[in-house]
């Protein structure tokens, strides 16, 4: 139990289907994230969140739309996908952002874009 | 040059050796690392915190470089569960808000 769960653990969708990921966190943190880990690459980071404001966007395309109403909850919006967007969709929480304290993940989204 | 760098491995141990690795990283000015551990098809987690006097936590040893710019895990009497890819994470640009920028792990398999 790591504190960060994540629905689904399991996502199929069409290229044209629309779908969203939720992530939800029982630490208290202040900052969520959105990283896509794709097979044989390291993590990298979408999306960052502090006390519910966007503070970075990492050059992702359009078709991921992030929302955070409140600190404890993190939802990443899909639409009109790509097969090579299949990837694991892990949340994290941290502290802060200024990365000093370290980040606890969920179990992740394995999304799969047929 | 990547700003995290793993040696992707596969480090293959047998049970009870040792086995050691090493992260280099691009920026001169980060201020935390960590390791953290990632079984296949799971998610990472938190393995320990590096610090800047070296650390250990049981069977595993971390140190810090800083002149070298790399940081180091050491496993000893390394155990079947042990087998994991483990992942260094550096926190790059500690004068934004910062981001934790993770290398692309380092695959350990200890065999019988």
């Amino acid at each position: 139990e790591t504190g960060v769960t994540q629905t689904p653990r399991h996502l199929v969708m069409g290229m044209t289907n629309k779908k969203s990921l939720k992530c939800e966190q029982h630490l208290g943190h202040n900052a969520m994230y959105w990283y896509k880990q794709s097979a044989k690459k390291p993590l990298e980071l979408m999306f960052v969140y502090n006390f519910k404001e966007q503070t970075e966007n990492n050059s992702v395309p359009s078709r991921f739309s992030p929302e955070c109403p409140n600190s404890s909850h993190l939802f990443l919006h899909l639409h009109t996908l790509q097969p090579e967007d299949s990837a694991l969709y892990l949340c994290a929480s941290s502290q802060d952002t200024g990365g000093v304290t370290e980040a606890f993940f969920g179990q992740g989204t394995r999304l799969t874009v047929v | 040059r990547k700003e995290v760098e793993q040696d992707p491995g596969p480090f293959n141990v047998p049970e009870g050796a040792t086995v050691a690795f090493n992260c280099t990283y691009s920026n001169s000015a980060s201020q935390s690392f960590f390791w953290y551990r990632q079984d296949c098809r799971k998610e990472p987690k938190l393995l320990m915190s590096v610090y800047s006097s070296g650390n250990e936590d049981g069977r595993f040893t971390a140190q810090l470089n800083r002149a070298s710019q790399y940081i180091s895990l050491l496993i000893r009497d390394s155990k079947l569960s042990d087998s994991a890819t483990y992942l260094c994470v550096v926190n790059i640009n500690p004068d934004s808000w910062g981001k934790l920028q993770f290398g692309a792990g380092t695959q350990v398999v200890v065999t019988p």
